[in-house]
């Protein structure tokens, strides 16, 4: 079995500090794993992905997460948070089903 | 085009009502999904069809029907919906690439159920 585990609900930061968003998972496949936002009232927009090409992986908004199979992690980072990146973050693992498995989601909260 | 698009954005019916729900994409993507997401719930998978024949129901409630007319479109057929039925549901289909499957979403159907 597959799972996801995104360690925090809500990570406060203030505008301007970095941001760390932490997603672990669990599987016997090689993964895919993805990370989405989701603003309020809005669709899932894929933020970056990794498919066992290179193990950092640089994604839209600045963001960027480094697959660490030893730890077998996936967290999303950003070295300065801005007020518009207040949103949920999903980690989504693909372990070559075409039935992905969702982490509970993130909230990014940011401080001016 | 590298977008799934869903009609209508926003949707309010009585719980005697009959509505559907459009979902349509242009990329030959084979695999498309409904999900039905609650506030800062992740989505919960309702179906999923591959190559236009449904392959996952999750054990939804009948009152919720879909239909894939063709490899482009989903449909959502709801009838004698209940009040906790309210949430976004959320249009997705994905891209198999090696083996693996990326997806691509809509933005949802804000739906509310009087």
């Amino acid at each position: 079995a597959q799972s996801v585990t995104q360690l925090d609900s809500h990570v406060s930061v203030s505008e301007g500090t970095p941001v760390l968003l932490r997603c672990n998972y669990s599987s016997s496949y090689s993964p895919s794993l993805f990370w989405y936002v989701q603003h309020p009232n809005k669709g899932l927009q894929l933020l970056l992905k990794y498919t066992s090409a290179a193990t950092l992986v640089k994604g839209i908004n600045g963001f960027e997460a480094e697959f660490k199979k030893s730890e077998t992690s996936f967290h999303l980072t950003k070295p300065s948070a801005h007020m518009s990146d207040a949103a949920e973050y999903f980690c989504v693992f693909s372990g070559g089903s075409y039935i992905p498995t969702f982490g509970r989601g993130t909230s990014l909260i940011v401080h001016p | 085009d590298t977008e799934v698009t869903q009609t209508p954005k926003h949707l309010v019916m009585g719980m005697t009502n009959k509505k559907s729900l459009k979902c349509e994409q242009h990329m030959g993507h084979r695999a498309m999904y409904w999900y039905k997401q609650k506030a800062k719930k992740p989505p919960e998978l309702m179906f999923v069809y591959s190559y236009e024949k449904l392959s996952i129901n999750e054990s939804v409630p009948s009152r919720f029907s879909p239909e894939c007319p063709n490899s482009s479109l989903l449909n959502l057929h709801l009838h004698a919906l209940q009040p906790e039925d309210s949430a976004l549901y959320l249009c997705a289909s994905s891209l198999e690439r090696g083996g693996q499957y990326e997806q691509y979403f809509g933005p949802g159907t804000r739906l509310t159920v009087t």
